[in-house]
């Protein structure tokens, strides 16, 4: 069965540095999508990404946090300076249609910051 | 404001029983709903969603119900297997025609064999 790989699966990094969390979305998949996880708590919307361009963003995706798909087959998240409450499981997830049907979650990446 | 809220936040019981697991959503643009099952270390998988144009929907020993009177959602789990052990969240599209999801807190299912 076809996978969302996320790479790597555990990030520890220090509060003021850049991370970029990555993704492989399913191959013949159009639409990406970043959610996030903080412990204990629901899984959020960040971002939903198609035709190289953001089609929506949550209040949570401020001016810190960027997306792009650099080549055919990674999306990526980036965080310019990370702070403390950054620290949560980042989820991407891919479709095929414009819809919620048909979503495929990766495993998440844990990213932490101390 | 809107949210997607689940009563129960832990629910244990024995292999073979059936399940219960429910939520409250207070959005009633929604028009669809989604479960999902997370198991530690990985990310939400889907089990089972529904339209609301219907009050119920099967699966493989899994049922979801819709009381959009009371904006009530539930899984309900058959012969439950200690392997259904997992935070469970319901989920729903706010608003029709974007593609974005609003998750509840989740209810972590425990079954003991």
């Amino acid at each position: 069965e076809p996978e969302v790989t996320q790479t790597p699966s555990h990030q520890v990094t220090q509060m003021g540095q850049e991370v970029i969390l990555r993704c492989v979305p399913i191959s013949n998949h159009l639409y990406f999508y970043w959610y996030r996880q903080i412990l204990g708590q629901k899984v959020e919307f960040l971002v939903s990404f198609y035709n190289n361009e953001i089609s929506e963003k949550s209040e949570i995706f401020d001016d810190q946090f960027s997306v792009e798909r650099p080549d055919g087959s990674n999306f990526t998240l980036k965080i310019r300076s990370t702070k403390l409450e950054d620290s949560a499981m980042y989820f991407c997830a891919s479709s095929d249609r414009d819809t919620t049907y048909g979503y495929t979650f990766g495993s998440g990446t844990r990213l932490t910051v101390v | 404001g809107e949210s997607v809220g689940l009563h129960l936040p832990t629910l244990s019981v024995q292999e073979g029983d059936n399940s219960i697991i429910n939520c409250a959503y207070s959005n009633s643009a929604s028009d669809y709903f989604i479960w999902y099952k997370q198991e530690s270390g990985k990310g939400p998988q889907f089990i089972i969603d529904i339209r609301s144009n219907m009050d119920k929907r099967q699966g493989q020993r899994v049922t979801v119900l819709l009381n959009k009177t009371v904006k009530h959602l539930s899984l309900q789990i058959a012969a439950t297997q200690p392997g259904d052990s997992a935070v469970y969240f319901c989920a729903e599209n706010p608003s029709s025609g974007y593609s974005t999801l609003t998750f509840g807190k989740g209810t972590m299912l425990l079954v003991s064999p």
